[in-house]
């Protein structure tokens, strides 16, 4: 069964400073991970899918395959960064999309 | 856009009772999930289902039931609620077919249970 670690329940940075949001997957073939964020009193969205190798306001994700890692990353947080951060797996030809605890980021001013 | 509707938003019900959580999208995806997320355990997935008809359980089944008459509607229920199912249910949806979809979700519905 796959699974995802987000060993971070809270992560706090200053504003203007690195943000990098861990996530690590366990799964035997070859998955598909996505980026969701929730802002405050609005509904889980999709931020990033490592598929598309986009940067969303700021934010990368590189999938390491030999490291089991999609770490969220932007160079710089800003205020609007703060949220919660979920990093989710789908594995291939399949729809049950599993999730990880998720990390709140809490950029400080 | 597509939009997933859950059909309230709070929710208080008493032990013992029958609940049930509607969800409506109107984009005609094929699937359709349902979520608790709970703080420090993230979102378990409850029940999904891939068609009309059709489900199949998640993660964390018990208790819970579902049911899915017609496309756009998915519908959660509590047979008879207890206090430990007291969270923020969350549907959602995603086309099938395309391996990368992701999932569409509605506002959520924070259910309390006294």
């Amino acid at each position: 069964a796959q699974r995802v670690t987000q060993p971070e329940k809270l992560l706090s940075v200053f504003k203007g400073a690195p943000v990098e949001l861990k996530c690590n997957y366990s799964y035997s073939g070859s998955p598909e991970l996505f980026w969701y964020v929730q802002y405050s009193r609005q509904r889980l969205q999709l931020l990033l899918r490592h598929i598309s190798r986009e940067s969303i306001k700021g934010f990368t994700a590189d999938l390491n395959k030999g490291e089991t890692s999609f770490h969220l990353k932007k160079p710089f947080a800003q205020e609007e960064d703060s949220a919660m951060y979920y990093c989710a797996l789908l594995p291939g030809g399949y729809q049950k999309v599993t999730f990880g605890i998720g990390t709140k980021l809490q950029v400080i001013p | 856009d597509v939009k997933v509707t859950q059909s309230s938003r709070y929710l208080v019900k008493r032990t013992g009772e029958k609940v049930f959580l509607e969800c409506v999208q109107d984009m005609d995806h094929e699937n359709m999930f349902w979520y608790r997320q709970d703080p420090g355990l993230g979102l378990r997935l409850i029940y999904f289902s891939y068609d009309v008809k059709m489900k199949e359980k998640g993660d964390i089944p018990e208790g819970y039931s579902v049911s899915r008459e017609k496309k756009e509607r998915f519908s959660l229920i509590l047979e008879s609620a207890s206090t430990n199912q007291t969270s923020m249910y969350l549907c959602a949806s995603s086309p099938s077919g395309q391996g990368d979809s992701p999932l569409h979700f509605g506002n959520g519905t924070r259910l309390t249970v006294t």
